[in-house]
């Protein structure tokens, strides 16, 4: 199906592991972010990634790493999860140049104990 | 650094009554200006957006937004709710390059029937 894609939708670890959540849109679209979303907090950006090969810091970036060899996908990797990474996270990408519209995937809710 | 402020939490209306949701933002140069609802469990979705042109813009469910810059609002509106507007909306500003987005922390919508 055509869209944005997040794997896992659910996801439980413990302090320290390496977890990796997936992010897959099938728009080609050139931009793909990574946000967490907070209560009380709203939408912070992690990273993003322009294209392929090509990614930078958000707000709040520490503790992750991104990466992107093909256009459609952009996994976001936690390498030492903390209790402060239990959060909601949401892909979202947006074609270049379309003045900024971002298409969110379904999220996925991390809790890491 | 631009900002966006949405003052109100969490809001309930009647079904059928009016509605207005604030949000101010900071940036010094010409915003480009978004509100996205997303529903529980649920990603974002766009419901309208502004660039330039005609300061009120009409989107998706019925809603509009007004853009005023001289007080630096873009308040999101709806004529008459329907209990399945009951969610949480998101007013974010994109700024410079990169397409990247600032959201405010969100407000919550009940609908009471």
């Amino acid at each position: 199906d055509a869209g944005i894609t997040q794997s896992p939708r659910y996801k439980i670890t413990e302090t320290g592991r390496q977890v990796t959540l997936m992010c897959h849109q099938t728009w080609s679209h050139s931009y793909m972010f990574w946000y967490r979303q907070d209560l009380g907090h709203g939408l912070r950006l992690i990273y993003y990634s322009a294209a392929a090969d090509i990614t930078d810091k958000g707000e709040v970036p520490d503790g992750y790493v991104v990466s992107r060899s093909k256009t459609e996908n952009f996994p976001l990797t936690l390498e030492s999860a903390t209790r402060s990474q239990t959060s909601v996270y949401f892909c979202a990408s947006s074609e270049s140049g379309h003045y900024y519209e971002q298409y969110f995937g379904p999220g996925t809710r991390l809790t890491v104990t | 650094a631009q900002s966006v402020t949405q003052p109100d939490i969490h809001i309930t209306v009647s079904e059928g009554a009016s509605l207005e949701l604030r949000c101010n933002y900071s940036y010094g140069a010409t915003p480009y200006l978004f509100w996205y609802v997303q529903s529980p469990g649920q990603g974002l979705q766009l419901l309208l957006k502004y660039f330039s042109g005609d300061t009120l813009v009409q989107g998706i469910k019925g809603f509009e937004a007004e853009f005023k810059r001289s007080q630096s609002s873009f308040n999101l509106r709806k004529p008459s709710v329907h209990w399945s507007d009951a969610a949480e909306y998101f007013c974010a500003v994109g700024t410079g390059t990169a397409s990247k987005l600032t959201f405010g922390t969100g407000t919550r919508l009940q609908v009471t029937l």
